[in-house]
């Protein structure tokens, strides 16, 4: 069956500009999961969201990141005046729900911000 | 919340040799403990996990041990191939409150596996 899918795979941005990045998690997983991966670095928790509930931003950088999942499926991360320092790979991940262990991640989106 | 440290960070073996990666993990209440592998270019994949209420869990050449006491767990992987050249994340589940359901990741362990 089809896996959690990413677009797009590669984002090349200049500095100062938005950026949004898309999630599709597997059908019927209610968790999403939105993580960061700098180079040689591990992941980074970033949001996730869960059914209806509000989601949990603890892991947040900046107030130039959010994310917003509509109807209960697609999930975009929006990152607003990019800098340098946000390239990264950014991973996404889902579950079948917040007691569902296995969390299932995509290909990840490879940004890079000059 | 939850703290996950991992060791070693880079890990070279010659093939059909073992391969050992350690972790620990600091809230007695986190009860699920995967492992996942990550190529080069791609996300992570789960290869084997381990609940709290498990000491050992084996799948071919794969196995992870769990010590609860000592809040450890470990993935050994034997008869290495090259192909088992990544990096290998482990990483726990929280378990109570505002971390329930989260994964704490481990950063990482860069297994290079020679010919």
């Amino acid at each position: 069956g089809a896996g959690v899918s990413q677009s797009p795979s590669n984002k090349v941005t200049e500095k100062g500009k938005d950026v949004e990045l898309r999630c599709d998690p597997i059908s019927g997983h209610t968790a999403l999961y939105w993580y960061r991966q700098s180079l040689g670095q591990g992941l980074e928790f970033l949001i996730y969201f869960q059914g209806n509930s509000a989601p949990d931003k603890s892991g947040l950088p900046s107030d130039r990141f959010s994310a917003e999942r509509t109807g209960g499926s697609v999930s975009t991360l929006t990152i607003q005046r990019t800098q340098q320092e946000d390239s990264a790979v950014y991973l996404c991940a889902s579950s079948l729900d917040q007691g569902g262990e296995t969390q299932y991640f995509g290909p990840g989106t490879r940004l890079l911000v000059l | 919340g939850e703290n996950v440290e991992q060791h070693p960070s880079t890990l070279s073996v010659q093939e059909g040799d073992s391969a050992v990666i350690k972790c620990t993990y600091s809230d007695s209440a986190s009860n699920y403990f995967p492992w996942y592998k990550q190529e080069l270019g791609k996300g992570p994949q789960l290869i084997i996990d381990i609940r709290s209420n498990v000491g050992e869990k084996k799948d071919q050449r794969i196995a992870v041990t769990l010590n609860k006491t000592a809040k450890h767990f470990s993935l050994h992987i034997t008869e290495t191939q090259p192909e088992d050249s990544a990096v290998y994340f482990c990483a726990a589940r929280g378990g109570r409150g505002s971390t329930l359901g989260r994964l704490y990741f481990g950063r990482g362990t860069q297994l290079t596996v020679w010919p």
